[in-house]
């Protein structure tokens, strides 16, 4: 069993709907989580950041955790053509890049 | 420009001919590291870094060499390669780590070394 198991889609939505992107995991020394974004033939990046529990928001995006469920979520209001892309979860336990464990990555396709 | 800068970015080859992929970065980060991406698998740690002179295996390491003697710079050498080498390769540095010193979280990505053994 995977440390991080990420549905790989791919996802379709049309334009404007609200996304909602999932791991779950099952270490629970995990406390760092975050949520990467990927275009086509491009390294991922940064999308948002999230230590121990709770939400946290960025314009259109909000990153949300569950430690009890071991499950973190991405949501993504309002959806545009341009979010289309492979979105990796990433989590550690150490607070090191070295024991950064990456979920395999989910496709949304948002369609016009 | 902040960024991180791998060559080659697609490469061909022929089992058993040696190959270095070259990673750089222009941000004076202490941590780099290399990844392999492949389908279902999502991104593996081959190697990483944590200074100059200061390497460790990742998840994946069999098949692959690293060294780091400059902080900028950090290849990765394919001594023999073989087919199931074949991946899209990613190099990534970053500060030493996630939590305190007012640090983000990211993990800067360079744009991928697209490898094909035959």
């Amino acid at each position: 069993q995977k440390e991080v198991e990420q549905d790989p889609g791919p996802l379709s939505v049309p334009e404007g709907a609200i996304v909602s992107l999932n791991c779950t995991y099952s270490n629970s020394a995990f406390q760092y989580f975050m949520w990467y974004r990927q275009y086509s033939r491009k390294g991922p990046e940064l999308l948002m950041y999230t230590y121990s529990s709770g939400n946290k928001e960025d314009g259109r995006f909000t990153a949300q955790v569950d430690k009890s469920s071991k499950y973190i979520s991405l949501f993504i209001r309002d959806s545009q053509p341009s979010d289309s892309a492979t979105y990796l979860c990433a989590m550690s336990s150490s607070g090191g890049y070295n024991k950064l464990i990456f979920g395999a990555g989910t496709r949304l396709a948002v369609h016009p | 420009e902040a960024q991180v800068t791998q060559n080659p970015r697609y490469l061909i080859t022929v089992t058993g001919k040696k190959l270095t992929v070259t990673c750089s970065q222009n941000m004076n980060h202490e941590y780099m590291s290399w990844y392999r991406q492949d389908p279902g698998l999502g991104l593996r740690q081959i190697y990483y870094s944590m200074n100059v002179e200061v390497t460790d295996k990742g998840d994946v390491p069999e098949g692959y060499k690293v060294s780091r003697k400059e902080k900028r710079n950090f290849p990765l050498i394919l001594e023999s390669p073989s087919p199931n080498q074949t991946s899209l390769y990613f190099c990534a540095s970053s500060l030493p780590g996630l939590a305190g010193g007012g640090t983000t979280g990211e993990l800067f990505f360079g744009e991928g070394s697209r490898l094909t053994v035959l």
